[in-house]
């Protein structure tokens, strides 16, 4: 399988505790993204890598959300102390190609987060 | 700040019936379009994806249109089929502060009725 992978598909946590989510994108690819969505609503920008460096991070982006790419390979995302509110699902997508523009973003199966 | 709009919020069609999903965008300076499917509980599936230079993609039986100047873009869905039920959603691709990234609809969740 060449596409995203996304691990776990599903994690279900008290709230306070930490988790951590992890991202294989497209080998080739060295754009990374991380989106959250919830019920009923659109996928919403969370942060982008290229290649191994975090070029931006959206305001919905709180202190308590850590997203790494260690070798421009795979990603991780790390929210501490968490809330119901963080309960959503969080996908992760990558792109390629030498354009910055004209490629085409692919998605992974996401990871849904619920917080009791 | 860009947004990305698409109505209906959902769509019940009988089998067989060709369809449109609408999405319409506020600001022009899109570099592309890509449109996506969505099953209940899963991830999004690249459906086309048209370039700002361009006006349509075909691919089977979809068919994607941009118009830049009006902010519209339709997905044209033909001979629809049970299998079609999930939701659409369509994303812009914008320049932010450090990347390209997407900004999507909130998608027209769509029933086709055997």
């Amino acid at each position: 399988d060449t596409g995203v992978s996304q691990d776990p598909r599903h994690k279900i946590t008290k709230r306070g505790q930490n988790v951590t989510f992890r991202c294989d994108p497209i080998s080739e690819h060295n754009r990374l993204y991380w989106y959250r969505q919830t019920l009923g609503q659109g996928p919403e920008f969370l942060t982008y890598f290229q290649n191994e460096a975090q070029l931006e991070k959206s305001r919905l982006l709180s202190d308590r959300f850590s997203a790494e790419r260690p070798k421009g390979s795979f990603s991780t995302l790390e929210i501490q102390r968490t809330e119901q509110g963080d309960s959503a699902m969080y996908l992760c997508a990558s792109r390629g190609g030498q354009s910055r523009s004209n490629t085409e973003a692919f998605f992974g199966q996401g990871t849904r987060l619920t917080v009791v | 700040k860009q947004e990305v709009t698409q109505i209906p919020a959902a769509l019940s069609v009988p089998e067989g019936e060709n369809l449109v999903l609408n999405c319409s965008f506020t600001d022009s300076a899109i570099y592309n379009l890509q449109w996506f499917r969505q099953d209940p509980g899963k991830g999004l599936t690249s459906l086309l994806l048209i370039q700002s230079s361009q006006r349509e993609q075909t691919s089977g039986r979809l068919n994607a249109s941009l118009d830049k100047s009006s902010g519209r873009s339709t997905l044209y869905i033909a001979a629809s089929q049970p299998g079609d039920s999930a939701t659409y959603l369509c994303a812009g691709l914008y320049s932010g502060a450090g990347s390209y990234q997407l900004t999507f609809g909130k998608g027209t969740k769509l029933s086709v009725i055997p």
